[in-house]
C-alpha cells in the first residue's frame, strides 16, 4: 500500500523567493515518486520523477526534488519563483515492481506567487 | 495535436441523466485510467484498464461504468448522474514498463444540477 501527504494546501511566495513544496510518502516497497503541475483550466503535466536512479532529480522549469529515504520525503524546490509558476502541484507515489499500475496522489498544494 | 484528448470539455446536465465522457489517445499506450478531481481531495482513481479485455475498478467506482472500445479509446459513463458527481474528470494513459509515468488529458468539467 502507498500514501502521500502534502504539507500545506496553499503556499504563497514572493517573486524571486525560494519555492519549497513538501511531500512525504508511505510505501511498503521502494517507490516511484512524481511531481505533477496543473495550470488553471489544464490537465496535469509531469514536472519530474524519481525511479530509483539519482536521488536528486531535476525537472522542467527549474524545479528539482530530492528523494530522502530516511525521511520518506520528496520535497519540490525552485531557487527563484516566477509569476508563471503559480499553479497547483501534486505529489504522487507508485510502487515499483509488478503491481505498479496505481498512482496515489496527494491532495495538492496551490502555489501563489506575489509580485 | 494533443496525445490524450477528452470530449466534451465541459458538460452541464441534470440529475438522473445518463452521461458519457470519452477519451482517445494517440500515444499507443496499453493502459488507460479515469480519475476525478475534487477541490482539496486531489485525484482519485475511478477505473483503469490494462488492455481491451482487462478492466478494473478503482477506489471510487460506485455510480460509474466504463467501456474500452479499442486500445485508443476509453469511455466513462454515469448511468444516472447525481449532484455529488459534479467534478473535474481526467483520463490518463501509461505504457507498460514505464515506471507508471502517466500522461493526462485536458479534463472534462462536469456539473450535475
Amino acid at each position: 500500500a502507498q500514501s502521500v501527504t502534502q504539507l500545506g494546501s496553499h503556499v504563497s511566495v514572493s517573486e524571486g523567493a525560494l519555492v519549497l513544496l513538501r511531500c512525504n510518502y508511505s510505501s511498503s516497497v521502494p517507490p516511484y515518486l512524481f511531481w505533477y503541475v496543473q495550470y488553471p483550466n489544464q490537465g496535469l503535466q509531469l514536472l519530474l520523477k524519481y525511479t530509483s536512479a539519482a536521488t536528486l532529480v531535476k525537472g522542467i522549469n527549474g524545479f528539482e526534488a530530492e528523494f530522502k529515504k530516511s525521511e520518506t520525503s520528496f520535497h519540490l524546490t525552485k531557487p527563484s519563483a516566477h509569476m508563471s509558476d503559480a499553479a497547483e502541484y501534486f505529489c504522487a507515489v507508485s510502487l515499483s515492481g509488478g503491481s505498479n499500475y496505481k498512482l496515489t496522489f496527494g491532495k495538492g498544494t496551490l502555489l501563489t506567487v506575489n509580485p | 495535436d494533443a496525445d490524450v484528448t477528452q470530449t466534451p470539455r465541459n458538460r452541464i446536465t441534470k440529475t438522473g441523466k445518463r452521461i458519457m465522457l470519452e477519451c482517445s489517445q494517440t500515444k499507443g499506450h496499453d493502459r488507460m485510467y479515469w480519475y476525478r478531481q475534487d477541490p482539496g481531495l486531489g485525484l482519485r482513481l475511478i477505473y483503469y484498464s490494462f488492455d481491451v479485455k482487462d478492466i478494473n475498478k478503482g477506489e471510487i467506482s460506485d455510480g460509474y461504468s466504463v467501456s474500452r472500445q479499442a486500445q485508443a479509446k476509453f469511455s466513462l459513463s454515469l448511468e444516472s448522474a447525481i449532484p455529488n458527481q459534479t467534478a473535474l474528470y481526467f483520463c490518463a494513459t501509461s505504457d507498460f514498463g514505464s515506471n507508471n509515468e502517466q500522461f493526462f488529458g485536458p479534463g472534462t468539467r462536469l456539473t450535475v444540477l
